[in-house]
């Protein structure tokens, strides 16, 4: 079955870029998504990526899709206190009805 | 903005009894869905619904779950006879159709079963 993977953890500076990797396995993915939780609060979308794509950017986020390697990256530039929070990435997959598989999410916590 | 409202926020129960969740979509939104997450645990899907009927769910989703739209506003998550691992923050979401667009969840209710 469809799996999603990320690492659990990413610290960085106030100021400095954050990266954070997911890896997924279907490879009929149709869409991939990047989701936000803050404590207590639901899941926030950030932005998506169809899976013809290499890169979207929006802003200070930038997502790279390596379609051949099964791996998404969410770029997050000039990062801020406010940015700390879980970030999950997600995946649609082709003839579904649209449900998602998340990852387990990766805290990012910004040091001021 | 938009928002999909989810009622209540927090929700104890004893176990064996039976819950309501409640949420409302946003209002042009066709196809709706609960997800969950277990404390420490992936969100995970359950169930989506499209005009009026179930299109698809997970093997989380069994006899003891069940969906309705009761007035074309509301959207119910039902679990019939609660269980300790039923135990969860549980999100509604809506979303305006099958194309690339995300969901847009709701904040959750989390339910502890005691």
């Amino acid at each position: 079955g469809e799996d999603v993977e990320q690492s659990l953890f990413l610290s960085v500076r106030e100021g400095d870029s954050s990266v954070i990797n997911c890896t997924y396995t279907d490879s009929s993915s149709t869409y991939l998504y990047w989701y936000k939780q803050e404590p207590g609060a639901g899941l926030q979308l950030l932005t998506y990526i169809f899976s013809n794509m290499d890169m979207k950017q929006d802003q200070r986020l930038t997502v790279l899709l390596n379609k051949k390697d099964k791996h998404l990256s969410l770029r997050i530039a000039d990062t801020q206190t406010g940015d700390s929070a879980i970030y999950f990435c997600a995946e649609a997959l082709a003839g579904s009805a649209r449900q998602l598989t998340f990852g387990s999410g990766t805290q990012l916590t910004v040091l001021p | 903005e938009p928002e999909v409202t989810q009622t209540p926020s927090h929700q104890v129960t004893q176990m064996g009894q039976e819950v309501i969740l409640r949420c409302v979509p946003i209002s042009n939104h066709l196809y709706f869905y609960w997800y969950r997450q277990i404390l420490g645990q992936k969100v995970e899907f359950l169930v989506s619904f499209y005009n009026n009927e179930i299109s698809e769910k997970s093997e989380i989703f069994d006899d003891q779950f069940s969906v309705e739209r009761p007035d074309g506003s509301n959207f119910t998550l039902k679990i019939r006879s609660t269980k300790l691992e039923d135990s969860a923050m549980y999100f509604c979401a809506s979303s305006g159709d099958r194309g690339s667009y995300g969901y847009t969840f709701g904040s959750g209710t989390r339910l502890t079963v005691v």
